[in-house]
């Protein structure tokens, strides 16, 4: 069974550009997640889908981010402009339906300059 | 809102010894679920052992245990016979039971590097 895809694995930008990211779950996994893993510290939300509809976003920096899930299956992660503070991991994850197992993907490693 | 510690920034052990990180993690609800991931080098988070707060019992897979106690909020993990292969970053989680509507994402703490020494 192929795992969580991402791309890009790597992107390096300057800061006020716009950055986009890429995430195709397991295939006939429902719930999808993204977390911002910031150098030293743990994974953080910043939203979750189930099927193509937004359970949290609490977290996540609106004026900035945006995110999408069309048709319930691949999922953009997108920032617009871009910040230093952003230089992170961003992980995607997925799980068949809520409360089960999340599956990551490797991540994609952002460098703002 | 929940919060996980780790106050191990890094753990050294010898090959085929025994080691135990520890997590913290301040809650006010009663059920929920508490995790151990792995972070090699690759970046790919792995999950490595579970346990349901309901449960007594602490959970087993294989070289990997947990000692659980509910009343302190205190969920460590034990690494029997350390391999080479166990050297990464080890990230305790929390996940409520239930939260209405479906919002399942995982708090994590900021994660212990565990170094194996040949």
């Amino acid at each position: 069974e192929a795992g969580v895809a991402q791309s890009p694995r790597y992107k390096i930008i300057e800061k006020r550009q716009s950055v986009a990211f890429w995430c195709n779950p397991i295939s006939g996994h429902a719930t999808l997640y993204w977390y911002q893993q910031i150098l030293g510290q743990g994974p953080k939300l910043l939203i979750q889908f189930q099927n193509n509809g937004v359970v949290d976003d609490s977290q996540l920096p609106k004026d900035r981010f945006s995110a999408e899930r069309l048709k319930g299956v691949d999922s953009t992660l997108k920032i617009q402009p871009a910040k230093l503070e952003d230089s992170a991991v961003y992980l995607c994850a997925s799980s068949p339906d809520y409360y089960n197992e999340q599956f990551f993907g490797p991540g994609t490693r952002l460098t703002v300059l | 809102a929940q919060t996980v510690t780790q106050s191990q920034p890094e753990m050294s052990v010898q090959e085929a010894e025994t080691v135990t990180l520890s997590c913290t993690y301040d809650t006010s609800e009663s059920d929920y679920y508490l995790f151990w991931y792995k972070q090699p080098p690759s970046r790919q988070m792995i999950l490595v052992i579970r346990q349901e707060a309901y449960k007594q019992q602490n959970a087993t897979e294989n070289r990997f245990s947990v000692n659980f106690q509910k009343a302190a909020k205190s969920f460590s993990l034990k690494i029997s016979d350390s391999q080479l292969g166990d050297a990464a970053m080890y990230f305790c989680a929390y996940r409520s039971s239930y939260s209405g509507g479906g919002a399942d994402g995982l708090t994590f703490g900021k994660g212990t590097h565990l170094i194996i020494q040949p």
